[in-house]
Formats: structure tokens, C-alpha cells, sequence
């Protein structure tokens, strides 16, 4: 099957860099994703990484490890509307693809 | 385009009733799927279809029931709830792969 493990809550202070790492277990890796989701709203796509290295989007950037199961997500130059639930997803080729989230991560972001 | 529609936005059954979760997307995606989620948990596949005629299972596909009978539509059906699927319910599209998905605003489901 599949498994996803990233920390539960991180804290940072606004206008600085955090970094949320995700390390997976799954076969048939296809691709790995991030999502943010504010308290009460819908997750929205943030980045997709399908081969190893950085993918920038503004203030945000993800890098993939394919050979060490590991992504992370950086967001640079903290507001505090990024406090919100980050979660990575592993999408699998095996069949149709499947998709599996981690149980997210709370970022708080303190003034 | 109005994106991802899902309604009812809340539902409070009992246990035993049966309803249909409904979700269109108007975006022509080929790929859809339901998720479940819990207080704290991420969110957990429960069924998805990668076009019309043809859906699978996911992680948690008991006690619901999915048909594609268009690319715009992709209803969730409880044939008998219960207390367990007390849950908010995501509905997502995406084009031709499922690694950029957009969601619906959700269905908050309460079984008494």
C-alpha cells in the first residue's frame, strides 16, 4: 500500500522560510503533490513535482528526491494568510492512477 | 466557468437512510473522485473514475456506491448510512492524470 509521513505542526514567524517535508512509501510512484487547505475551505493545488528537483511557483517551491522516497515544500516570505493545513499527495501508476494524501501539516504563522 | 459544484453543502441523516452526494464539474476533465475527511486526518479516497463508464475503488469504497454515466457528473450514493460516515465529503476533477486536482467546496455529512 501506500504511506505518507509528514509533521503534524510547524510554527514560523512572518517574512521567514519554512520548510515542510513529506517521505513516502508507495509503488508504482507516479508523483508527488502539494496542497494547502484553510480551516473550513476546500484544498487547492499548489505544485507538482514528477521528476527529481525544484519547481518554483512564486513564493512557494517544491523539490522531489525520487531515490530517497522524500519531497518537501518551501514557502518563502511568510504572510500570515499561508497559516493554514499542507498536504502532500503521492499519485501511483499501477492501473489507473491513484491518489493518496498525507494527514497534512497546521502551519501557523506568528507575527 | 463555475469549476467544481457539490450540494447539498450540509446533510443530517439517520442512520440507515439513504442519499446521493452530487458533484459536477464543467471544466471536460476525464478524471474524478471522492474523498472523505475527517476532524485532523487528511483526506482518504473513496471512489474515483478516470472516465465516463468506468470508475474503481479507492482506499474506503464500503457503503458507497459511484456510476459516471456523463464527464460532467459523478454522483456519491450511501446506500445505508451510519454513524461512521459522519464526515465532510470532497469531490475533485482533474484533466487527463490525477496529479492536479481541484476540488468541490465539500458536503458536510452528519449521521445521527
Amino acid at each position: 500500500g501506500q504511506s505518507l509521513e509528514q509533521p503534524s505542526e510547524v510554527t514560523a514567524v512572518e517574512g521567514a522560510i519554512v520548510q515542510i517535508n513529506c517521505t513516502y512509501q508507495t509503488s508504482g510512484f507516479y508523483g508527488l503533490s502539494w496542497y494547502q487547505q484553510h480551516d473550513g475551505g476546500a484544498p487547492t493545488f499548489l505544485s507538482y513535482n514528477a521528476l527529481d528537483g525544484l519547481e518554483e511557483t512564486g513564493r512557494f517551491s517544491s523539490f522531489l528526491s525520487r531515490s530517497d522516497s522524500y519531497g518537501y515544500l518551501l514557502l518563502q516570505e511568510l504572510q500570515m494568510k499561508d497559516s493554514a493545513s499542507y498536504f502532500c499527495a503521492v499519485t501511483n501508476s499501477g492501473g489507473y492512477q491513484k491518489v493518496t494524501f498525507g494527514t497534512g501539516t497546521k502551519l501557523q504563522v506568528i507575527p | 466557468n463555475a469549476g467544481v459544484t457539490q450540494t447539498p453543502k450540509f446533510q443530517v441523516l439517520k442512520t440507515g437512510q439513504s442519499m446521493t452526494l452530487q458533484c459536477a464539474q464543467d471544466m471536460n476533465h476525464e478524471y474524478m473522485s471522492w474523498y472523505r475527511q475527517d476532524p485532523g486526518m487528511g483526506l482518504r479516497l473513496i471512489h474515483y473514475s478516470v472516465g465516463a463508464g468506468i470508475t474503481d475503488q479507492g482506499e474506503v469504497p464500503n457503503g458507497y456506491n459511484v456510476s459516471r454515466s456523463t464527464t460532467e457528473d459523478f454522483p456519491l450514493r450511501l446506500l445505508s448510512a451510519a454513524p461512521s460516515q459522519t464526515s465532510v465529503y470532497f469531490c475533485a476533477s482533474s484533466g487527463a492524470g490525477a496529479e492536479t486536482q481541484y476540488f468541490g467546496p465539500g458536503t458536510r455529512l452528519l449521521v445521527l
